[in-house]
């Protein structure tokens, strides 16, 4: 059962266009975290958000925690072809020791 | 600094046979996990340890096994190869019990690719 719903599955978009990407779910994760993943690389950990209507920023990403602690959103602003990757929300609930992933979001910028 | 180290990085098999996929930390973490990524699913937790001699299952644990008896490695065993366990496999630490507090990274390998005939 997939727990985490990403959106879109695909993003194509020009550079210096802005995007969200959005993760949700009907359970509340006690943190939440986005990943990027380049083609023949592992997952590189981007932001962990913990507290409801958290926001957090790294350059020209935003991640959002929604009030409910029940999904997530990533904006990019001006993206860049060097934006272009598979990007994963992935909730831990219950403070256990899983971490479920959603099915992911491949972005593409072209220059 | 290794990192997480994953050994085989590509594997064919046949149906039927067995292997282990073998991940090594050198961080003195004490959580470790396998994932496998399949097109459109994103990753799905196999099995995953809290510290030495303690493993759980994850979301798709049936046709695997794991066992931690060192801080250092975790391997994945396939006991009777199936095409559909032809995947890519990533192995992932983290220091503390908790990897997913703000204060701790969940650390990946590069990934083993399998492919079983």
């Amino acid at each position: 059962t997939q727990l985490l719903e990403q959106s879109p599955q695909f993003l194509s978009i020009q550079e210096g266009e802005n995007l969200t990407v959005y993760c949700n779910s009907s359970s509340v994760f006690s943190s939440l975290q986005w990943y990027r993943q380049e083609p023949g690389e592992g997952p590189v950990l981007l932001v962990t958000v913990v507290t409801g209507g958290e926001v957090k920023k790294l350059k020209r990403l935003t991640f959002q925690f929604g009030d409910a602690r029940k999904d997530s959103s990533l904006h990019i602003t001006a993206a860049q072809p060097g934006d272009t990757g598979l990007y994963l929300c992935a909730g831990n609930y219950n403070q256990g020791g899983k971490l479920i992933f959603g099915q992911g979001t491949e972005l593409s910028v072209k220059p | 600094n290794a990192g997480v180290t994953q050994t085989p990085k590509f594997q064919v098999l046949k149906t039927g046979q067995s292997m282990t996929l073998q991940c090594a930390q050198d961080m003195n973490h004490e959580y470790m996990s396998w994932y496998r990524q399949d097109p459109g699913m994103g990753l799905r937790l196999i099995h995953y340890s809290v510290g030495a001699g303690i493993t759980d299952q994850g979301e798709v644990p049936n046709g695997y096994n794991v066992s931690r008896s060192t801080t250092e490695d975790f391997p994945l065993r396939l006991l009777s190869a199936a095409p559909s366990q032809t995947s890519v496999y990533f192995c992932a630490s983290s220091y503390g019990a908790k990897p997913f507090s703000g204060a701790n990274v969940l650390t990946f390998g590069a990934g083993s690719r399998l492919t079983v005939l």
